[in-house]
């Protein structure tokens, strides 16, 4: 299996501007879950679903966040409109729920100028 | 709220060394604890996974146990090398979520 793929890998762009950040999850597995990594808070929730379905999205920080996963295979995390203070490592993840092993992609880098 | 702890923030040793790494946590009623690699600019990934029946987990130089009662979990790394150089995370979850929270990880540079 070629893991957890996400993308892009990089994006920059201008404060105001849409985002939308794509990750496959690994085939087979029923949760997925967001993930924001800074130097000052370390790695964050965002939000997480089972079998497609959002559990808990207490994490998002705020209605400029949001996520779908309209199947098994896909899911997006969109930030409309981006803001500086939202510039990160955005990681997707996944596991089979009866495991408990946690399996991420390697993360898109987002820089909001 | 779950804390996760794990001091030292950055480790530096000679090659060969044996060395632990720790992890601590505020609230014992866990259920899995999993301990993670981050090479720079990559993604996660997993180490050991040690469930709330378990003490430890072992693979190869690599040895993880958990003490619920005492809040700690420990990485115990045998005869370090130059590629073990990493950051290494703690994670764990609380009973019925599967929500993991992290410590802010140990920076681990072993020197040739």
């Amino acid at each position: 299996d070629a893991g957890v793929i996400q993308s892009p890998r990089h994006e920059v762009t201008e404060m105001g501007q849409e985002v939308t950040l794509r990750c496959k999850p690994i085939s087979g597995h029923n949760s997925l879950f967001w993930y924001r990594q800074t130097m000052m808070r370390g790695l964050e929730l965002l939000i997480y679903f089972n079998n497609n379905v959002p559990i808990d999205d207490s994490g998002m920080p705020e209605d400029r966040f949001s996520a779908k996963m309209p199947n098994a295979s896909f899911s997006t995390l969109k930030i409309q409109p981006s803001e500086p203070r939202d510039s990160a490592v955005y990681f997707c993840a996944s596991t089979l729920r009866t495991s408990g092993e946690l399996f991420f992609g390697e993360g898109s880098r987002l820089t909001v100028l | 709220k779950q804390e996760v702890t794990q001091i030292p923030a950055a480790l530096s040793v000679p090659e060969g060394e044996n060395l632990v790494l720790n992890c601590s946590f505020t609230d014992s009623a866990i259920y899995n604890l999993q301990w993670f690699r981050q090479d720079p600019g990559k993604g996660l990934t997993s180490l050991l996974l040690i469930q709330s029946s378990q003490r430890e987990q072992t693979s190869g130089r690599l040895n993880a146990s958990l003490d619920k009662s005492s809040g700690r979990s420990t990485l115990y790394i045998a005869a370090s090398q130059p590629g073990d150089s990493a950051t290494y995370l703690c994670a764990l979850d609380q009973g019925g979520s599967e929500k993991l929270v992290f410590g802010k990880g140990t920076k681990l540079t072993v020197n040739p």
